[in-house]
């Protein structure tokens, strides 16, 4: 059975930056990419970026680059997320997505993150 | 900046029929923009319905189905069930990338 686990909640100050990882497991990882959205509270769902797992490609959202890594270890099938330079803005839960085909199916269960001083 | 727009609300009685929508601002929604629907109920993770259009996933209840509908993608709901109300989200491919719609808040009264 297909499943993705993510890193527990965090909370850092402004300015600061977060790593938050997606454990895949039920599935050849990496026959599949991996998508995070971004969902502020209260708020809709918003694409991040897409890394292809099986060569590192990776596409972004014109408002995180510069801003977001995406980034995977195929050893121990997870795939990784850093946002630099949060601001109070960024305070939202993440969520990893199987990807694949355009066919967005499984979710992580996401990660809350929380930005404030 | 492309924008995709969803009817922020929508009320169905249980049984009943609705049609969700998904439009673009760059035009007519095609099938290479490869559209996914999610349901989102509060305080969980979404889950997948429906992707590229109109293909199921193994666990989506055979009353949801997709569709492209007047230049926009389309979700219908057939025989509403009291669990069915959701926020629900589109997806589409513009440009090589994902975007979301703005989402809308089902109602089953």
């Amino acid at each position: 059975q297909v499943l993705l686990v993510q890193s527990g909640a965090e909370v850092k100050k402004p300015g600061a930056s977060v790593k938050v990882s997606c454990k895949a497991s039920g599935y050849t990882f990496t026959n599949y990419g991996i998508t995070w959205v971004r969902q502020a509270p209260g708020q809709g769902l918003e694409w991040v970026g897409w890394i292809n797992v099986h060569d590192g490609h990776t596409n972004f959202a014109q408002k995180f680059q510069g801003r977001v890594t995406l980034t995977t270890d195929t050893s121990t099938n997870t795939a990784y997320m850093e946002l630099r330079s949060l601001s109070s803005d960024d305070t939202a839960v993440f969520y990893c997505v199987r990807d694949f085909s355009f066919n967005c199916d499984w979710w992580g269960q996401g990660t809350p993150v929380t930005v404030s001083s | 900046q492309t924008v995709v727009t969803q009817e922020p609300s929508l009320t169905v009685s249980p049984g009943g029929t609705v049609t969700l929508t998904c439009a673009s601002s760059t035009g007519a929604v095609i099938s290479t923009y490869y559209p996914n629907w999610f349901q989102q109920k509060p305080g969980q993770a979404p889950r997948a319905l429906i992707y590229t259009t109109s293909n199921k996933h193994s666990w989506t209840p055979a009353r949801f189905s997709g569709s492209l509908l007047g230049g926009k993608a389309a979700l219908t709901l057939s025989g509403a069930q009291p669990e069915d109300e959701a926020e629900y989200y589109c997806l589409l491919l513009l440009g090589g990338s994902w975007v979301f719609g703005g989402g809308t808040k089902l109602t089953v009264l």
